[in-house]
């Protein structure tokens, strides 16, 4: 099975604009969960897309935004850049229902994205 | 709200010493934790869930609800142990949300 694959890989914006980053599960994966890493913050929960619907969020300001598609890829969007939003962002996906079990998360490369 | 605290940034161990690497956490309710392995140049990928108690790769953690801890051991470190680990709890906030909060990370070294 392929793994997680997330595009671009590597982003650079100036502050101001807006970028939108995607995420493509593995197959058969309904949830879709983005993380950003940061070296001062260390990994952060953005927030979840199961069956299309947003399931749970992070404390992030409402310019980090998402969504997902019928085959479950997922884009975010970060509008407005700053400084501050340079940091890698990880995709992961899961089998997870709508159980209360966990199920192993699986994550991408990442998208490294730089804020000039 | 969910809390954990890795207190080491940076750990370093001889080969064949034993290492621990702590993680204390604060959760209501009955607690779901995780430990996250990161090689160089690698994904970020599962290494345990307390819930399995199985050993990968000769690590073991066990859940001290008592000191809210779930610190990962194990007896003999090789070089290939050099990697940066995380402790996430399950954050659940709804039924079925797959939501991890992680701690800051520890990074391992092995000396040979």
């Amino acid at each position: 099975k392929a793994g997680v694959t997330q595009t671009p890989r590597y982003l650079i914006k100036t502050r101001g604009q807006q970028v939108t980053l995607s995420c493509s599960p593995i197959s058969g994966h309904r949830s879709v969960s983005w993380y950003q890493q940061t070296p001062g913050q260390g990994l952060q929960f953005l927030f979840e897309y199961f069956s299309e619907t947003q399931r749970n969020k992070g404390n992030f300001p409402g310019r980090f935004s998402g969504r997902q598609f019928s085959n479950s890829r997922s884009e975010m969007n970060v509008s407005t850049l700053e400084l501050g939003d340079s940091a890698l962002y990880l995709c992961a996906s899961s089998l997870a229902g709508r159980g209360g079990s966990y199920n192993e998360q699986f994550f991408g490369p990442g998208t490294r994205l730089t804020v000039l | 709200a969910q809390r954990v605290t890795q207190p080491e940034k940076l750990l370093s161990v001889f080969k064949g010493a034993p290492v621990e690497l702590k993680c204390n956490y604060s959760y209501s309710g009955s607690p779901e934790l995780f430990w996250y392995v990161q090689y160089s140049r690698q994904r970020l990928q599962l290494l345990l869930r307390h819930i399995s108690r199985e050993s990968i790769k000769g690590f073991t953690a066990d859940l001290n609800k008592g000191e809210t801890s779930f610190h990962l051991k194990k007896p003999f470190a090789q070089e290939e142990d050099s990697a940066m680990y995380y402790c996430a709890p399950r954050a659940e906030l709804i039924q079925g949300a797959q939501k991890l909060v992680f701690g800051q990370g520890t990074r391992l070294t092995i000396n040979p």
